[in-house]
């Protein structure tokens, strides 16, 4: 299956923006998503795990769901920060492997 | 502050081999899988594959399979990954993540700080 996300969102301080990561076939609520981040530059970093779950010091604005009826997932930025702009991935699993979505660039304006 | 701590950047000719270093500071490696990730120059990023150091049991992505080799020396908590003939397709950074348990569905709960490679035709 493949991981489906937009290409580009933006946002302006303070705002709330959500990123959307579709899956192609299989259940959505069949293997965990996680989210990352990659500010240019820098290495990825966890923000997102097992679909709704913070790893320690990453900020309550950022929260994950998932939805059956849509088949996706999705991470959800609130309170929108400069240091928020990156690149942000869904990640999944396939029967042995893990599959990456392509990616989404978030422009903090 | 445990830490993988991945080999530093190298350039390479095409058709040379390479092998790069993912070490884990302390005895971090445990009962975790090592997985790389491959990032080409203004791309996303591509799974490549996971270890065990535990018992060096690996999977690989088939995009991937039979290009390169992962392995460890879970004595040293080292990860390794290998090319035996580098492409100029190959150029990249590389990073290596751990996961939090003994699943290889288990998140990743640290990353290394990436290796550049660079090949030339």
């Amino acid at each position: 299956f493949i991981l489906t996300q937009p290409h580009s969102v933006s946002g302006t301080p303070g705002e709330t923006v959500t990123i959307s990561c579709s899956r192609s076939s299989g259940y959505i609520a069949s293997t965990y998503v996680q989210w990352y981040q990659q500010r240019p530059g820098a290495a990825p970093t966890t923000v997102i795990y097992e679909d709704t779950q913070r790893p320690s010091g990453v900020p309550d604005r950022f929260s994950g769901s998932i939805d059956i009826s849509s088949n996706s997932a999705s991470l959800t930025i609130s309170g929108l920060r400069t240091e928020d702009e990156a690149d942000y991935y869904c990640q999944s699993y396939d029967t042995t492997l893990w599959v990456f979505g392509g990616g989404t660039r978030l422009t903090v304006l | 502050e445990v830490q993988l701590e991945q080999s530093g950047a190298e350039v390479k000719q095409s058709g040379e081999s390479l092998k790069i270093s993912c070490k884990g500071t302390e005895n971090i490696f445990g009962s975790h899988w090592v997985a790389w990730v491959r990032q080409r120059p203004g791309e996303g990023l591509e799974w490549m594959g996971i270890i065990y150091p535990g018992d060096s049991e690996t999977k690989y992505s088939p995009s991937f399979q039979g290009h390169v080799t992962i392995s460890a020396d879970k004595s040293i908590t080292t990860a390794y990954l290998q090319w035996h003939s580098l492409q100029a397709s190959d150029t990249a950074i590389y990073y290596c993540a751990r996961t939090s348990g003994n699943s290889w569905q288990d998140q990743v709960d640290l990353w290394g700080q990436g290796t550049p490679v660079t090949v030339s035709s």
